[in-house]
């Protein structure tokens, strides 16, 4: 069955450092990969998002993620943290231009000032 | 351009209820989907709407429908509510149907059922 897995429900860094938000799929083929942020009391913003081709993808607010194929990955990554990226963030996974999309459970992000 | 609006913010329904929920996609957008947020089962696919043709459906009870306009305006409904059908509805629009055209989101109804 397609799924989309995010290991961490949680996680606490301090402004100004390093971020990486993990995100695993299964599906059969290569998806369509998202990545949205839901403020509180909001509704979902995209981010970025992977089609095909260069598997480093730029976003907003100074986002990226990388596709790796071998590990069925799509990992958010952001290189100095802002107060203001505190929030819940989503991974999401469409297997093909048909598809509906599925969405991850989930990683709350919580910035330490 | 406005984004997607929803309508109302929040609702207070009872049990045994029904209630419907309305969205108004962005200028141009053809498919509207929805989706239920909740904190145990997180983002949980309702069905998706392209003109006026409901193209996929989630794993939910008939007593949630919906419909698309001409316009493509959407509604909702929810009928006989239960207590677990307390949750964030969300509405999104895109230009196209499928997983390649990205959703934007509005930001949600929040239905309480007591």
């Amino acid at each position: 069955a397609q799924s989309v897995t995010q290991p961490d429900i949680h996680i606490t860094v301090s402004e100004g450092a390093s971020l990486e938000l993990r995100c695993n799929y299964s599906y059969g083929a290569t998806p369509y990969l998202f990545w949205y942020v839901q403020s509180p009391g909001q509704g979902l913003q995209l981010l970025l998002k992977y089609f095909s081709g260069d598997t480093l993808v730029q976003g907003i607010k100074g986002f990226e993620a990388e596709f790796k194929r071998s590990q069925s990955s799509f990992n958010l990554r952001k290189p100095s943290v802002h107060w203001s990226d505190a929030a819940e963030y989503f991974c999401a996974v469409g297997e093909t231009s048909y598809d509906k999309v599925i969405f991850g459970p989930g990683t709350s992000l919580s910035v330490i000032p | 351009k406005a984004g997607v609006t929803q309508t109302p913010r929040y609702l207070i329904k009872t049990r045994g209820q029904q209630v419907t929920l309305s969205c108004s996609p962005i200028s141009g957008h053809r498919s509207v989907s929805w989706y239920q947020q909740t904190p145990g089962q997180g983002l949980q696919f309702l069905f998706e709407y392209f003109s006026e043709t409901q193209r996929n459906k989630g794993n939910f009870p008939g007593r949630f429908s919906g419909r698309q306009f001409s316009n493509s305006r959407s509604e909702m409904n929810v009928s006989t509510l239960e207590l677990g059908d307390s949750a964030l509805y969300l509405c999104a629009s895109s230009p196209g149907t499928g997983a390649n055209s990205p959703l934007h989101f509005g930001n949600g109804t929040r239905l309480t059922v007591t």
